[in-house]
């Protein structure tokens, strides 16, 4: 199966910082790949889907990137509504679609 | 704008049946697959699979022993099956709908959590 590693789990900012969150699959996924929002007692937000797409409605500050096995999700800059973590997800191989471990975003 | 209500009983003793019922409003079950995903407290997000109008499953390995998805076009609505559950079932779970041509899942319900405790 794929794994999918997240980096960093924790991550500590400031309203205005520029972030970024990494993510790593086991093999190649191509553009197979999705970054979801999750705040605390809410369902995920699909973010951005395959690598670098945004879904209808997103905050043009959030930017994905990558292809192959290295993604980035990019917050051009931390607004309060984006404390929360963060999961990216493959959508390359079946039977099981991973998700990442998540990172979670939190205020400095 | 497509919804997702979710609904089924949130407590269980072990050994028993978990179900729970995603119905699907101001849209067709049709032409999607849909999935279930869920999320054990303080944890992250486990894919437990995903079914389509026809009925073609296809399931997590590590719950294909004991996972059941049954999809009911009439009433528009997909269900899940978990059989004999133990405290480590013990998560939120979530119905959500699936784009193959997005590679994700766009509309999610809004969590049924589940617990399993003698």
């Amino acid at each position: 199966d794929i794994q999918m590693t997240q980096s960093p789990s924790t991550l500590s900012a400031s309203v205005g910082d520029r972030v970024t969150i990494s993510c790593r699959a086991s093999q190649n996924i191509s553009n197979w790949l999705a970054w979801y929002q999750q705040k605390p007692g809410k369902a995920p937000k699909l973010l951005i889907y395959k690598a670098s797409s945004s879904e209808n409605g997103g905050p043009s500050r959030f930017s994905g990137s990558g292809s192959g096995t290295e993604f980035t999700l990019t917050i051009s800059s931390l607004q309060p509504d984006d404390f929360a973590t963060y999961y990216c997800q493959q959508y390359k191989s079946y039977p099981a679609l991973i998700f990442g471990g998540g990172t979670k975003v939190e205020i400095k | 704008q497509v919804q997702l209500q979710q609904w089924g009983a949130g407590l269980l003793k072990p050994s028993e049946t978990l179900s729970l019922t995603c119905g699907v409003y101001s849209g067709s079950i049709s032409s999607y697959y849909w999935t279930w995903i869920r999320q054990p407290p303080g944890k992250g997000l486990e894919w437990i699979g995903e079914i389509n109008h026809s009925g073609i499953t296809i399931y997590s390995p590590s719950l294909k022993s004991r996972v059941t998805m049954s999809v009911d076009t009439s009433k528009n609505q997909f269900s899940l099956k978990l059989s004999s559950v133990t405290a480590a079932d013990t998560a939120v779970y979530y119905c959500a709908r699936v784009r193959w041509e997005l590679g994700a899942f766009d509309i999610w319900g809004q969590g049924t959590l589940v617990t399993v405790s003698s």
